[in-house]
């Protein structure tokens, strides 16, 4: 298996643009999650799904964040209008369903100037 | 509130010296705890878990960690650590729901291994 695959790995932008991230889960694994870490917060927890249905999305900062599982292989995290503070890592991981390990993407370095 | 607290920001140890990274967890069910590791530019991989039994659990890599429910404590221990090590780990708690598994991450350590 090609593991979690996160495009693109490296993203810049300008303050305003809309930025999407993608990423496909490992194939069979239900559970999907979107992580962002950054030095002053650390890896945190934004939206996960289960069977492409959001179930928590407490951790979404504000509404210029969404995020869609159109069906089991692919979700993006979109972000509109990007700010220089969206700044930051995020990691895409997915899970099947009774485990408990989440297997993570190698993650989107995203620059907003 | 669940939380996870990882005290050393950064951790310096020579090759071939044992090594301990603390983690304290506050979860108010029955925890499980995990250790992952992260290599420069790469995702997160997981070096080991604790649900139940045995409090010391084996990891890959020749990690190891030992789960003390009085001291609310997950520490990672190495006896000998190499070169390769050099990474950044975090410790994080969750606990299996149904339907659900949240995991909350501590800020991590990071460890520099000196020749």
């Amino acid at each position: 298996d090609a593991g979690v695959i996160q495009s693109p790995r490296h993203e810049v932008t300008e303050m305003g643009q809309e930025v999407t991230l993608r990423c496909k889960p490992i194939s069979g694994h239900d559970y999907l999650f979107w992580y962002r870490q950054t030095m002053m917060r650390g890896l945190e927890l934004l939206i996960y799904f289960n069977n492409n249905v959001p179930i928590d999305d407490s951790g979404m900062p504000e509404d210029r964040f969404s995020a869609k599982m159109p069906n089991a292989s692919f979700s993006t995290l979109k972000i509109q209008p990007s700010e220089p503070r969206d700044s930051a890592v995020y990691f895409c991981a997915s899970m099947a369903s009774g485990e408990s390990e989440q297997f993570f993407g190698p993650g989107t370095r995203l620059t907003v100037l | 509130a669940q939380s996870v607290t990882q005290p050393d920001i950064h951790i310096t140890v020579s090759e071939g010296a044992s090594l301990e990274l603390r983690c304290n967890y506050s979860y108010g069910a029955t925890p499980y705890l995990f250790w992952y590791v992260q290599s420069p530019g790469q995702g997160l991989q997981l070096l080991l878990k604790y649900f139940s039994g045995d409090t010391l659990v084996q990891g890959i890599k020749g990690f190891e960690a030992e789960f003390k429910r009085s001291q609310s404590s997950f520490n990672l221990r190495k006896p000998s650590v190499h070169w390769s090590d050099a990474a950044e780990y975090f410790c994080a708690v969750g606990a299996l729901q149904t339907g659900a598994n949240n995991l909350f991450f501590g800020t991590g350590t990071r460890l520099t291994v000196i020749p």
